[in-house]
């Protein structure tokens, strides 16, 4: 089980926005990094530590983190936004390092 | 470009041992500490493993401590996980990557980039 609690799945219309939110004790200390990842394909880099977009990445897609919770947003979701996300954070019990269990994002 | 390349996956039956590797270039190899994560057939990203950049701490996560070890070797750019005694619930693409941490702020953190993965499958 993950110390990061992520929504298994959520859809979002085309051109709409939405929120993809990651919640866990560890968030309090350290930010959480995001990773977008497609069929068949590694994970990518989309955000990092507080609200950075790596190069190539569009300006749709931010990051918050409010308390114990981090969220990714997608302002106007594209249909190539389709994918699992991904949380990471160090953590200070357990496990040095933990993922979130992934949200399926579906674009309608 | 940095960029990194797993090798070294395969079939191997329950109780036996794999070695993986991770050949790094485009950046300064020796100063990153690099992860191991691993992702089983349809299911979420598992963090594994993590070596500081000099290879003087290392750290495996509970589900493989006391059989996997974490090692680099700085003059060839490459990581490398040593598998032992792996058993079915280890089958997974193994991927390693490396870690970015601020120096003026510790508290972030990231992976980037990521190999594209080798694939170990433990089966009889």
């Amino acid at each position: 089980s993950s110390d990061l609690t992520q929504d298994p799945a959520v859809s979002v219309a085309l051109g709409q926005t939405v929120r993809i939110t990651c919640q866990g004790d560890s968030l309090r200390s350290y930010y959480a990094s995001w990773y977008q990842q497609k069929p068949g394909q590694a994970p990518v880099l989309v955000i990092s530590g507080n609200n950075n977009r790596p190069s190539g990445i569009p300006d749709r897609i931010s990051g918050s983190t409010s308390g114990n919770t981090a969220s990714l947003t997608i302002t106007g979701a594209q249909a190539e936004d389709e994918a699992d996300y991904y949380c990471l954070s160090r953590d200070r019990r357990g496990n040095p390092w933990v993922f979130g269990g992934g949200t399926k994002l579906t674009v309608l | 470009q940095a960029q990194l390349v797993e090798s070294g996956g395969g079939v191997v039956q329950p109780g036996r041992s794999l070695r993986l590797s991770c050949a790094a270039s485009g950046f300064t190899f020796s100063v990153y500490a690099m992860h191991w994560v691993r992702q089983a057939p349809g299911k979420g990203l598992e963090w594994v493993a993590v070596i500081s950049y000099d290879g003087s701490k290392n750290y495996c996560g509970d589900s493989v401590r006391g059989r996997f070890t974490v090692s680099r070797d700085n003059s060839k750019n490459t990581l490398y996980l040593e598998m032992n005694s792996l058993r079915a619930e280890d089958t997974a693409l193994y991927y390693c990557a490396r870690e970015i941490t601020l120096t003026t702020e510790p508290r972030e953190s990231w992976f980037d980039p990521w190999g594209q993965g080798t694939l170990v499958t433990v089966s009889s």
